[in-house]
């Protein structure tokens, strides 16, 4: 089984905290994404990386950067949390070619920022 | 611009009855097409996706979904539903030629009440 952990399930953070977010998958899968999910809003793209060292912006990637030193792991950092970023954050990862493939995804990390 | 659409916020059935839950797509070229349950606070699983071949896909749990290209539709369903189906459900898109760099686009969800 694809099995994609998250450092976190809860976390909590003060306004301007810098904020590392660890997912690690072990199927060896070329593609990874972060997500974030608010009510009412769906999952939205934040950031994706398709091979080590690459990233690229998804649909809302300010206040957000990233990280892919190794194939396994993907950071997401919060530069400067503030209170809009509070919602819960997914990361996935699926092996190419990116069309066909499904997406598999960690158990998510609530964050909120006080 | 490729899109995805689940009119029901919401959807209660009993159980034992059947249930559908609705999804329609936008897309510039063909779609590849994906159904996704998460449960309380947890992360999304996989349930189905139609990639090309018969219109009628199944998958786990006993769930299956109908492609339907003009309708432009990807409708959930299940024959008899049980309590334990209750979760929120995810459809999602994405377009043959690559639109969105290739990545998934996903409904808003509908979130599936199945009571006793």
């Amino acid at each position: 089984d694809v099995k994609v952990t998250q450092s976190s399930r809860y976390l909590v953070k003060r306004t301007g905290e810098k904020v590392f977010l660890e997912c690690v998958q072990d199927m060896d899968h070329e593609n990874m994404f972060w997500y974030r999910q608010d009510p009412g809003l769906g999952l939205r793209l934040i950031y994706f990386s398709y091979d080590v060292k690459m990233k690229e912006k998804g649909d809302i990637p300010e206040g957000y950067s990233v990280s892919r030193e190794k194939k396994e792991r993907f950071s997401l950092i919060l530069e400067s949390a503030s209170t809009n970023q509070t919602s819960m954050y997914l990361c996935a990862s699926s092996p190419a070619p990116l069309l066909h493939n499904e997406q598999f995804f960690g158990p998510g990390t609530r964050l909120t920022v006080l | 611009a490729q899109s995805v659409a689940q009119p029901e916020d919401q959807v209660n059935v009993a159980e034992g009855n059947p249930l559908t839950v609705k999804c329609t797509y936008s897309v510039s070229g063909n779609p590849y097409l994906f159904w996704y349950v998460q449960y309380p606070n947890r992360g999304l699983q996989f349930l189905l996706k139609y990639i090309t071949g018969d219109n009628l896909v199944k998958g786990s749990y006993g769930f299956e979904a109908e492609f339907n290209k003009s309708q432009t539709s990807f409708h959930l369903k299940k024959p008899s539903a049980l309590v334990s189906d209750s979760a929120l459900y995810f459809c999602a898109v994405r377009d043959s030629w690559g639109g969105s760099q290739g990545n998934l686009i996903f409904g808003k969800g509908t979130k599936l009440s199945v009571k006793p």
